[in-house]
């Protein structure tokens, strides 16, 4: 079935510093892929995505790239900001499952301190 | 409304009481989806509504679970003989479609915890 794995949390960081959180996936076809980000407080909301192999999404800064040899998407950021604090969390979507909705990864906290 | 809205946005029950958690999607959204999101556990799929029906019920965890939509907008999710395993966040999402690649957006949650 299909699954997505992302790095263990917590991942603490000091201002400015360079972020990646990886994500790797297994799907039956070639998924739509997404990064969800939760702040404190607050629900999920998109982050980027990328629907086909070698498409590069961005948003706030951050960016990932869809790499179908190497069925990752890792998200990165070359200076985080304190509030880039927040569970990220990666997803597919898979148009060979039918309507199947995302599967999620389980989430990387972040936290960045001043 | 602008989001999708859930309600009760906090609810502390006890075991053995029944709860209903309710939805109101975007506007127009004909998908709506049901996630739980446990401690540690990242987001656990329930249900998943196109219109009135539900072609995937794989992820509820027990038949003290189900849901329901009307109308093709509100959808409410009840819990039986609440246990305190149920204690988690439930989130709501709706998208356009249902169709892989849509985005989907979520609510803020409905907080359970069962004591």
């Amino acid at each position: 079935g299909n699954s997505v794995t992302q790095m263990e949390g917590p991942v603490t960081l000091s201002e400015e510093a360079f972020l990646t959180i990886n994500c790797t996936y297994t799907a039956t076809g070639y998924p739509s892929l997404f990064w969800y980000v939760q702040y404190p407080g607050e629900g999920l909301q998109l982050l980027l995505k990328a629907t086909k192999a070698d498409d590069k999404g961005s948003n706030k800064g951050f960016e990932a790239t869809y790499r179908k040899e190497t069925t990752s998407f890792h998200l990165e950021k070359g200076s985080v900001q304190v509030s880039d604090s927040a569970v990220y969390f990666c997803a597919l979507s898979d148009p060979n499952s039918g309507n199947t909705p995302l599967v999620f990864g389980k989430g990387t906290r972040l936290s960045v301190i001043a | 409304g602008a989001g999708v809205s859930q309600s009760p946005s906090n609810k502390v029950t006890e075991k053995g009481k029944d709860v209903e958690l309710r939805c109101d999607p975007i506007s127009g959204h004909t998908a709506l989806y049901w996630y739980r999101q446990s401690l540690g556990q990242g987001l656990e799929f329930l249900i998943y509504f196109q219109g009135n029906s539900a072609p995937d019920k794989s992820g509820l965890p027990s038949d003290r679970f189900s849901a329901e939509r009307t109308g093709g907008s509100v959808s409410t999710l009840t819990i039986q003989r609440t246990q305190q395993e149920d204690s988690a966040v439930y989130l709501c999402a709706s998208s356009p479609a249902g169709t892989p690649g849509n985005t989907i957006y979520f609510g803020e949650g409905s907080w359970l915890t069962v004591v």
